[in-house]
């Protein structure tokens, strides 16, 4: 098993280009999240899936959407970035919503200049 | 707000255990305490979690006290390797509920 894959692993954007962040998981799990961690803090939920065909906001959905294409895939789409998302993406995926254990992905390195 | 509260840095000696402070003042009957631990640019890693009842798994021992308002994650024979920042949550399992991670502890692990 692969677990959690996130492509791609760098991007480096001008600001507002846009750009999807792709996130699969190989463990058959319901729910799956995106996450931003800016340095030196802790992650930031930005979005959540329950389940196929579901989602919700977190803590910082602004200038953000996304997608749940399937079981497997949850992508996250900038529509018009601004430096303000530089950050770091972690895309996780848990067996139920709530604070059931989650496994991470490695993360995207973003930069929007 | 993050529900816990945790030192900012803790330094341990290389083979000697590891005891890292939660504060979860705040904990309703329902919200299970979990610890992450993050490497170096790398995402986040589950350790263990509980509920009530002290835990142990291959990775470390969790000690919750009587009223829950704390806890602490050991580990008990700490490696160069264990050098992260450490993350305590408290959740529940309702569809509402929003993990909040907050800064965690950087934990160096000293030769």
């Amino acid at each position: 098993n692969a677990g959690v894959t996130q492509t791609p692993k760098f991007q480096v954007l001008k600001t507002g280009q846009s750009m999807t962040l792709q996130c699969a998981q190989d463990m058959n799990h319901n729910s799956m999240y995106w996450y931003r961690q800016d340095p030196g803090m802790g992650l930031r939920l930005i979005y959540y899936s329950a389940s196929e065909g579901t989602t919700d906001k977190g803590e910082v959905p602004n200038g953000y959407n996304v997608s749940r294409l399937n079981k497997r895939e949850f992508s996250l789409r900038l529509e018009s970035a601004a430096p303000s998302q530089t950050s770091v993406y972690f895309c996780a995926s848990s067996d139920n919503r709530g604070s059931e254990t989650q496994y991470f992905g490695p993360g995207t390195r973003l930069l929007v200049l | 707000d993050a529900k816990t509260t945790q030192p900012t840095s803790m330094d341990c000696a290389e083979g000697r255990a590891a005891n890292l402070p939660c504060n979860h003042s705040t904990i309703s009957g329902n919200e299970y305490v979990y610890w992450y631990r993050q490497i170096h640019s790398q995402g986040p890693q589950y350790i263990i979690h509980g509920l009530k009842n002290n835990e142990t798994n291959e990775m470390a021992s969790l000690i919750i006290t009587e009223d829950r308002k704390s806890s602490t994650l050991i580990l008990p024979h700490a490696t160069l390797r264990d050098t992260a920042v450490y993350y305590c949550i408290v959740g529940g399992m309702n569809r509402d509920d929003k993990i909040i991670f907050g800064k965690g502890t950087r934990l160096h692990i000293l030769p």
